[in-house]
Formats: C-alpha cells, structure tokens, sequence
C-alpha cells in the first residue's frame, strides 16, 4: 500500500527566515509526485510534478527536489502570503488506476 | 487561477432535499474527478470518469449520483444526505488518467 509522510505537521517562520518540508513516502512505482499548496476553505492549487529521483523544480521562492525515498519543497525568503497548508501527494503507476494518495499536509505560517 | 469552475460556492441542504453540484472544465482534460475533504485532512478520491465513462467508485454511498453530461461538464447529485456529508467537495480534471491533477476551488456543503 502506498504511503505518504509529511513532517513537520506544522511550521512556524519569521519573514525571511528559508526552510524545508519533507515528503517521506513508499510506492510500488512512481508514476510522480506531486505538491500543492492548499489555502484555507479553498481547492489544492497545484505547484510541481516530479517524475524521477534527481529532478528538481522551481517557482518563485519555492524549490522541489525528489530522491528515491523522499522529496522536499525548500522555501527560501518566505513572505506572509506563503502562509499555506502543503499537501504532498504520490501516484502509482502500477495498473490502470492511478490514484492520488495523499500526506496530511504541512501547515506553514509565515510570520511578518 | 483555477480553470476548474465550480458551483454553488456554498449549498445548505436538509435532509429530505435533492440539491447538485456542477463543475466545468475548458482545459481538454479527458478525466475528471470527485473528491471529498473533511476539516485538516487530505482529500478523499470519491468517483473517476474517464472519457465520460465512470471508471472508479470509491464505494460510496449511492445517496451520491454522479454524471458525466459530456467532457467538459460533471456533475454530483445529492440526495438524502446526512450531517456527517458536510465537508468541502472538489472537482478536478486532468489530461488523461495518470496525469497531473487540477482542481477546483471547491463546494462547501453543509447539511442540516
């Protein structure tokens, strides 16, 4: 069964002040992964997809990396707007279904 | 912004009432999704139509109708639903099955 662990639970930053966000997960065949930021009372609004170990991708002041075992969202020089839920999320691609199993997420709260 | 649309924005139903949800896509995408959130959790995968035919149901409960009226509409019908149904519901889209994953910004259902 396919597993995602998103730690820390929730992260509290100065303005400023960069960090990480780890993705722990466990498949039988990455198909990607993928991160989303998700507000409050709103729809997972989709950041990255990554397809194999090594890649890394870049927006802004956000950074994704996966390996094998894992993947991080580096976030350098955060401003309050960062303020978000960051949902991880992995699809198999074993079979034809293709289902998103999701981590809990990762509550950050950028602090001016 | 989103180019999965949703509507209503926000439902109040009762029990005994027959209400829908309706979600649009203009992107091309040829799988289109249901999920359900609960407060701090992560969405749940609810049906999956796949060149408008239903190809995943997550065993959920048949006071939940899906429709798939062509490839860019989709819609969910309620019906007799309970207070534990309140929750965010999402619709989102994707190019095919296996592909990135869009969402929209989501139906917040209150039943009473």
């Amino acid at each position: 069964e396919d597993q995602v662990t998103q730690s820390p639970e929730a992260l509290r930053l100065q303005e400023g002040e960069s960090s990480s966000l780890n993705c722990s997960y466990t498949v039988s065949g990455l198909r990607g992964l993928f991160w989303y930021r998700q507000d409050p009372g709103k729809g997972p609004e989709f950041l990255f997809t990554l397809y194999s170990a090594g890649e890394e991708k870049e927006k802004e002041r956000l950074k994704a990396t996966l390996t094998k075992k894992e993947s991080f969202l580096h976030i350098t020089a955060p401003k309050p707007e960062d303020s978000a839920t960051y949902l991880c999320a992995v699809m198999n691609s074993g079979g034809s279904n293709y289902k998103l199993t999701f981590g809990k997420g990762t509550l950050l709260t950028v602090n001016p | 912004d989103t180019e999965v649309t949703q509507t209503p924005k926000h439902l109040v139903m009762g029990m005994t009432n027959k209400k829908s949800l309706k979600c649009e896509q203009h992107m091309g995408h040829r799988a289109m999704y249901w999920y359900k959130q609960k407060a701090k959790k992560p969405p749940e995968l609810m049906f999956v139509y796949s060149y408008e035919k239903l190809s995943i149901n997550e065993s959920v409960p048949s006071r939940f109708s899906p429709e798939c009226p062509n490839s860019s509409l989709l819609n969910l019908h309620l019906h007799a639903l309970q207070p534990e149904d309140s929750a965010l519901y999402l619709c989102a889209s994707s190019q095919d099955r296996g592909n990135t994953i869009y969402f929209g910004e989501g139906s917040w259902l209150t039943v009473v």
